[in-house]
């Protein structure tokens, strides 16, 4: 069975750091495009970072909110995906979800996380 | 990036009654190679991640109802539910996946009249 799990949120003071972690059970991790799309509290979704697969460089992209900020980042023998949170700001309170896509397969984000909650307050 | 703008933010249907919700896309994401619209839609129950039901704006992802069903393509997009049931009340959006910015329509709420 497909799963994803993400750790890592809690609360944390303005300025300071956090790392999340996505690990994905039940699939060949490597071969797939990971995720990061968050949601705060009471508004909609926005896609905060991808990784590719190795087969596709394994690029990165970031929305234009965190560029600077996060990285994320993944190890395919763990089957994790990371993402990299400095600098944070109030507005970056949200749960966070992970989430896979297949390149090239015209299927998008067909798995996700539970998702992990990051409040960022003083 | 491309903007998508759902219509209504919110409606209320009666049980079995049908639902139409509607999406637009800022810029076509129809691709010209495969003559596909890369377009999908995303149920949400609350306290639950979102869940895909439509990709390439009509294909019906693996278990999902055959009430649901998605059509358009270019720009315009629709998602109906023909018989709205009382686990159909979520919150639904639409995301082009046509360039490598995906983007998230801001969600529609479906509720019972």
């Amino acid at each position: 069975e497909v799963q994803l799990v993400e750790s890592g949120g809690g609360l944390v003071q303005p300025g300071q750091s956090l790392r999340l972690s996505c690990t994905g059970f039940g699939f060949t991790f490597g071969d797939f495009g990971m995720s990061w799309v968050r949601q705060a509290p009471g508004k909609g979704l926005e896609r905060v970072a991808i990784i590719r697969s190795k087969a596709y460089g394994g690029t990165t992209e970031y929305a234009a909110s965190v560029k600077g900020r996060f990285a994320i980042s993944r190890d395919d023998s763990k089957s994790i995906a990371y993402l990299q949170m400095n600098s944070l700001k109030i507005e970056d309170t949200a749960v966070y979800y992970c989430t896979r896509w297949i390149h090239n397969s015209g299927i998008p984000y067909d798995y996700w996380g539970q998702g992990t909650l990051v409040t960022v307050s003083s | 990036d491309i903007v998508m703008t759902q219509s209504p933010d919110s409606l209320a249907v009666s049980l079995g009654e049908r639902a139409t919700i509607n999406c637009k896309s800022s810029q076509s994401v129809l691709s010209s190679s495969n003559n596909k619209n890369y377009l999908a839609w995303y149920q949400q129950k609350p306290g639950q991640p979102p869940n895909l039901l439509i990709y390439w704006a009509s294909t019906r992802e693996s278990g999902v109802p055959d009430r649901f069903s998605g059509s358009g393509s270019g720009t315009d997009f629709t998602l109906t539910i023909s018989s709205l049931q009382a686990e159909d009340v979520a919150v639904y959006y639409c995301q082009q996946y046509y360039n490598s910015a995906w983007t998230f329509g801001q969600g529609t709420k479906v509720e019972l009249k």
